[in-house]
C-alpha cells in the first residue's frame, strides 16, 4: 500500500498570500496517478487536480498541480476567502487507493 | 446534471450490518466510462477508499475491508450498494459515495455523505 504523507499539517495565511502543499509518496505513483480534493466543514470533498497537475472542471486557474515520482504539490496562488479548507492528496496508481492525511488551510 | 445521494440507517449496532445505499441520477450505472466507489472518513479523519464496481459488476475492495465488504450494482433502479458486516465503533463515518471517471482516473462527483454511527 502506498502511504501519502501531506506537509504541514496546518498552513495559516493572510487573504492574497501564496499557499503551497506538499504530498509525499512511499512509493513511486505509476503515470502520475495523483490527484488534490478541497474539502469544507460539513461537505463533502470537491476534486481539484488529476494526473498530477490537470485541473477539474470549474476549478479556479489559482490553482497548479506539479510533480511526479514520489514528490507532488499544489500551489493556490493567491489564497481567497473561500480557499480556507482541508486539502487532501490521493493516489490512484496502484491499488488500494489511498489518501494522506490532509493539510488545513486556516486564517492567520 | 449528475447527482449522488446516500440513503440508510442512521444507527447500527455492534456486530450487525451496514447497508447502505446510492442513488444516482444524470448518468447510467451501465456506462463504461465509470466505476462507482465507496469511501469513508470517521469524524475529524482522513479519508478511506472502500471499495470501487464497474458497470460489469467487477469489485475492487480495500484489502483492509476486503473480508467484510460487499459492494453491489442495482441497475433497474440506478443504484449501488454497500454492505459491510460485523460492524465495531471503529466503522463510525461519513459514508461517501462517489464516480470515479476513467477519463480523469479520480474521484469526480461525490454525494453528500452520510454519518453512520455504531453504537449500542
Amino acid at each position: 500500500e502506498i502511504v501519502l504523507t501531506q506537509s504541514p499539517g496546518t498552513l495559516a495565511l493572510s487573504p492574497g498570500e501564496r499557499a503551497t502543499l506538499s504530498c509525499r509518496a512511499s512509493q513511486s505513483v505509476n503515470s502520475n496517478n495523483v490527484a488534490w480534493y478541497q474539502q469544507k466543514p460539513g461537505q463533502a470533498p470537491r476534486l481539484l487536480i488529476y494526473g498530477a497537475s490537470s485541473r477539474a472542471a470549474g476549478i479556479s486557474d489559482r490553482f497548479s498541480g506539479r510533480g511526479s515520482g514520489t514528490e507532488f504539490s499544489v500551489t493556490i496562488s493567491r489564497v481567497e476567502p473561500e480557499d480556507f479548507a482541508v486539502y487532501y492528496c490521493q493516489q490512484y496508481g496502484s491499488p488500494p487507493w489511498t489518501f494522506g492525511q490532509g493539510t488545513k488551510v486556516e486564517i492567520k | 446534471q449528475l447527482h449522488l445521494q446516500e440513503s440508510g440507517p442512521g444507527l447500527v449496532k455492534p456486530s450487525e450490518t451496514l447497508s447502505l445505499s446510492c442513488s444516482v441520477s444524470g448518468a447510467s450505472l451501465t456506462s463504461n466510462s465509470y466505476y462507482w466507489v465507496w469511501i469513508r472518513q470517521p469524524p475529524g479523519k482522513a479519508l478511506e477508499w472502500i471499495g470501487s464496481v464497474f458497470h460489469g459488476g467487477s469489485t475492487y475492495y480495500n484489502p483492509s475491508l476486503n473480508s467484510r465488504v460487499t459492494i453491489s450494482l442495482d441497475t433497474s433502479k440506478n443504484q449501488f450498494s454497500l454492505n459491510l458486516t460485523s460492524v465495531t465503533a471503529a466503522d463510525t463515518a461519513i459514508y461517501f459515495c462517489a464516480r470515479h471517471s476513467v477519463r480523469v482516473a479520480a474521484f469526480d462527483i461525490w454525494g453528500q455523505g452520510t454519518l453512520i454511527p455504531v453504537s449500542s
